[in-house]
């Protein structure tokens, strides 16, 4: 199993770009999140989805939109991108017995 | 206000020391708080679960209290080594239903 992947790896955009960044998990989990990670300040909890279909707003929703059309994948959107939202994005997923996290490798991302 | 603090950003201490971490909340009632580790350029990946009705938990070499009265959880590492050195982040589930609030994390070092 690969477990939790994410694409891309680093990416680089201007301010006013858009782009989406893609978790994919083939651990057959129901529940997937996305994160940003910032210096000083830990994990903040941006959107995440109970199932397929379904989302939430987490701590900092703000500038991001989330889609979970199949269960196995859960897509992060920047419509306009801010250099605030600079950070590393790490995705996630959960089993629904279990209260464990799994998370990607991360994706580093600067706006300009 | 609400908020996750792990209270040494930074701690050294030299390898066969038991090292002790702290994570502290506010105004939240979590049913279970977790232990995650992180080394640089990687996601974090998860080290133990303690449940509210829990008092103590063991892993290994790990350790984790978790006291409600106090709002408060601490990590310890027995005999602790420098493959031990990583950031450990704490994470609570604020609501019980898919919130989660991570502490900023404490970048351990041990020193051989």
């Amino acid at each position: 199993n690969a477990g939790v992947t994410q694409t891309p790896k680093f990416r680089v955009l201007k301010t006013g770009q858009s782009m989406t960044l893609l978790c994919a998990q083939d651990m057959n989990h129901e529940y997937m999140y996305w994160y940003r990670q910032d210096p000083g300040m830990g994990l903040r909890l941006i959107h995440y989805s109970v199932g397929e279909g379904t989302t939430a707003k987490g701590e900092v929703p703000d500038g991001y939109n989330v889609s979970r059309l199949k269960k196995q994948n859960f897509l992060l959107g920047l419509e306009s991108a801010a250099p605030s939202q600079t950070s590393v994005y790490f995705c996630a997923s959960r089993a629904l017995a279990e209260d464990t996290q799994y998370f990607g490798p991360g994706t580093r991302l600067t706006v300009l | 206000s609400q908020k996750i603090e792990q209270n040494s950003e930074a701690l050294n201490i030299q390898e066969g020391k038991t090292a002790t971490l702290t994570c502290n909340y506010t105004n939240y009632s979590p049913a279970y708080l977790q232990w995650y580790r992180q080394d640089p350029g990687r996601g974090p990946v998860f080290l133990l679960l303690i449940r509210e009705n829990e008092k103590e938990k063991r892993k290994e070499r790990l350790k984790v209290t978790f006291d409600t009265t106090l709002k408060q959880s601490l990590f310890h590492i027995t005999a602790s080594q420098p493959a031990d050195s990583a950031t450990y982040l704490c994470a609570l589930d604020i609501n019980n239903n898919n919130d989660m609030r991570f502490g900023a994390g404490t970048r351990l070092t041990v020193k051989p």
